[in-house]
């Protein structure tokens, strides 16, 4: 069974850095099968995605947060890391790691974490 | 940036059918997914590559893609299937999700 944990402060101040960890158990983040993404979503509000990371290190962003986002591995504890910087209060959100199955003809994303809510406030 | 859109919300009675629509630039060019998140939940997928369904979903659910709509069909429905309702696309190397739409069963 694959399971996804995001683990992290669910407080920040405004200007400081967000940081967020996402544990994955069932799966390796080392095979060329998936990328890890993470995914947020806005109190009452749809899901926007953040960017995503290749077994192989690479690294893709939406424009919206390539600025001030950046995506990390750590094989040997099988996790994935998210750090946004300079947060301000439209960053108060629940933030979603999640398994996308890669592949020409996939890029759905089957598995997500239960997500982990920050908020952004002094 | 490319868009999806969806309708705010659809109604639907119990053992009826439920469509939800999602619309965007050439998007049957493209690979669609749907997601279901109900309240408090992280969002399930329920449909990818178009129209196919993951282990588990059942075959109320079913999907198209063509022209510029993507569309989920829900046959059948029934109380557990209230909830918000998300298509998605990749455009650009970015994924895109629509807006949602809240399916109430009643």
């Amino acid at each position: 069974q694959v399971l996804l944990q995001e683990s992290g402060p669910g407080l920040v101040k405004p200007s400081q850095t967000l940081s967020l960890t996402c544990t994955v158990s069932g799966a390796s983040i080392s095979t060329a099968k998936y990328y890890w993404n993470w995914i947020r979503q806005h109190p009452g509000e749809g899901l926007e995605w953040i960017g995503r990371i290749y077994y192989s290190g690479g690294v893709y962003f939406n424009p919206s947060v390539k600025s001030r986002a950046t995506i990390s591995q750590d094989t040997s504890k099988n996790q994935f890391s998210l750090t946004l910087t300079s947060v301000t209060s439209a960053d108060t959100a629940v933030y979603y790691c999640a398994r996308e199955v890669s592949g020409p003809q996939r890029g759905d994303f089957d598995y997500w974490g239960q997500g982990a809510l920050v908020t952004v406030s002094s | 940036s490319y868009e999806l859109t969806q309708p705010p919300s659809v109604s639907v009675s119990p053992g009826q059918t439920a469509t939800i629509t999602c619309s965007g630039d050439r998007l049957g060019t493209k690979f669609a997914s749907w997601y279901q998140q109900r309240p408090g939940q992280s969002p399930v997928l329920v449909i990818h590559q178009d129209d196919k369904r993951p282990s588990g979903i059942p075959d109320r659910f079913s999907a198209s893609n063509s022209g510029s709509t993507a569309t989920l069909t829900i046959s059948g429905a029934q109380p557990a299937d209230e909830a918000d309702y998300y298509c998605q696309a990749w455009d650009n190397n970015v994924a895109v999700f629509g807006g949602g739409t809240k399916v109430t069963v009643l």
